[in-house]
């Protein structure tokens, strides 16, 4: 397998612009996870998703970001408008769940996405 | 939400040094990860273990669930094993809480 793939690797863009990051889980998997990463807070779950259901979205930092799953192979996370403090790692990652969502077994990370807003 | 600590916060050893990483969690887990940040960027597995104590080549690990505390061993270590070794927790007791990442230990390994 691939393993989790997320695209772009970079990515900087001007303050007010949109940013769409992107993830591809690992087939089979159905849980898949969105986290920042950045010096000052360290590694933040952002949102989750069992089965393409967004099941807790409340690290989400604000009505700025917003995640979609349309399907069991791809996610989204949007940043509109983006910011500077919106610097940082974007890591997806993925792995099976119990049925409830209520067990989640080793979770497998992609390479991140480096975002840089200016 | 849960702690969880990691000790020491940086350690430095001479390649072929032998060390052990600490994790301390403030309630009852149902899974624990070890990982690696490498120089890169990347984080990769290590270790999921929830309890008990696994075994990969150099690196071993030991949860201990009910004092809440698990250790990661590195024997013989090598310039490559630099990076932040990060140990996270989940909980399902409140809620449905994922995974919460300890601050990390950065180790260097000097050649």
């Amino acid at each position: 397998d691939a393993g989790v793939i997320q695209s772009p690797r970079h990515e900087v863009t001007e303050m007010g612009q949109e940013v769409t990051l992107r993830c591809k889980p690992i087939s089979g998997h159905n849980s898949l996870f969105w986290y920042r990463q950045t010096m000052m807070r360290g590694l933040e779950l952002l949102i989750y998703f069992n089965n393409n259901v967004p099941i807790d979205d409340s690290g989400m930092p604000e009505d700025r970001f917003s995640a979609k799953m349309p399907n069991a192979s791809f996610s989204t996370l949007k940043i509109q408008p983006s910011e500077p403090r919106d610097s940082a790692v974007y890591f997806c990652a993925s792995s099976l769940a119990d049925r409830l969502a209520v067990t989640t077994y080793e979770q497998y990370f992609g390479p991140g996405t480096r975002l840089t807003v200016t | 939400g849960i702690q969880v600590e990691q000790s020491p916060p940086d350690l430095i050893l001479q390649e072929g040094a032998n060390s052990t990483l600490r994790c301390n969690f403030s309630d009852s887990v149902n899974n624990l990860q070890w990982f690696h940040q490498n120089p890169w960027g990347q984080l990769i597995n290590l270790f999921y273990i929830p309890s008990g104590t696994k075994q990969n080549g150099r690196l071993s690990a030991t949860t201990v669930a009910t004092e809440r505390y698990s250790l990661l061993y590195i024997s013989s270590s090598q310039t490559t094993d630099s990076g932040v070794y990060f140990c996270a927790v989940e909980r399902t007791r409140f809620g449905n809480e994922k995974l919460t990442f300890g601050t990390g230990t950065r180790l260097t390994i000097i050649p």
